[in-house]
């Protein structure tokens, strides 16, 4: 199975900074990488597919980036709806797996 | 707009079963896939499986194999997982979720979440 490694697990940070969350796969995953946001409580939320690909409705100060096994996640200027715990997801292969999600805090 | 609707909590004993439903709407049912992904408390996500519904296909997590039957009922636009021989670590939100019939996929969007409780 392709492991899944986030980093950070947490991240404080403040309304108006610029954050940066990266995810790690065990093997090269090509650019078969999802982003989700989860607030407590609730169900994940598609942020960004396949590396960089903008969910429709998603706002644009959400980013994606990387290729083979080095990803990241950029929110350009966080927004108090934001904070929420964030999952990196690998589709290259059956069985899909998620990283441990990086929660971010005010 | 596209929507799934999964049924209520269950509180199960250990080593019954319990079956989740899934209803879709909004979209052709037998177009996409629907993917079953498990969230213990605490914890991040695992996918346990999915069925094409289109013609019935399924595939499941390893672990699962043989103790977890995900169906669909295409005139009720309807997916099923049964989950046999309930542990208390089954214990978890039990989400569905759709995902395109290609390798290109991605989850989107999410039932709201099934809390399966095993306690004695």
């Amino acid at each position: 199975d392709i492991q899944m490694t986030q980093s950070p697990s947490s991240l404080s940070a403040s309304v108006g900074d610029r954050v940066v969350i990266t995810c790690r796969a065990s093997q090269s995953i090509t650019t078969y990488l999802n982003w989700y946001q989860q607030k407590p409580g609730k169900a994940p939320k598609v942020l960004i597919h396949i590396t960089s690909s903008l969910q429709s409705g998603v706002p644009s100060r959400f980013s994606g980036s990387g290729s083979g096994t080095d990803f990241t996640l950029t929110i350009s200027s966080l927004q108090p709806e934001d904070f929420a715990t964030y999952y990196c997801q690998q589709s290259y292969g059956v069985p899909y797996t998620f990283g441990q999600g990086t929660k971010l805090e005010i | 707009q596209v929507q799934l609707v999964q049924s209520g909590a269950e509180v199960k004993k250990p080593g019954a079963s319990v079956k989740v439903s899934c209803k879709a709407s909004g979209y052709t049912f037998t177009n996409y896939a629907l993917h079953w992904v498990r969230q213990a408390p605490g914890q991040s996500l695992e996918w346990m499986g999915w069925i094409n519904a289109d013609n019935g296909n399924t595939r499941y997590l390893e672990k699962f194999q043989g103790r977890v039957i995900i169906s669909r009922d295409t005139s009720a636009s309807t997916a099923y997982m049964e989950v046999r021989s309930l542990r208390y670590e089954d214990t978890a939100v039990y989400y569905c979720t759709r995902g395109p019939i290609a390798a290109e996929t991605w989850f989107d969007p999410w039932g709201q979440g099934t809390l399966v409780s095993v306690s004695s």
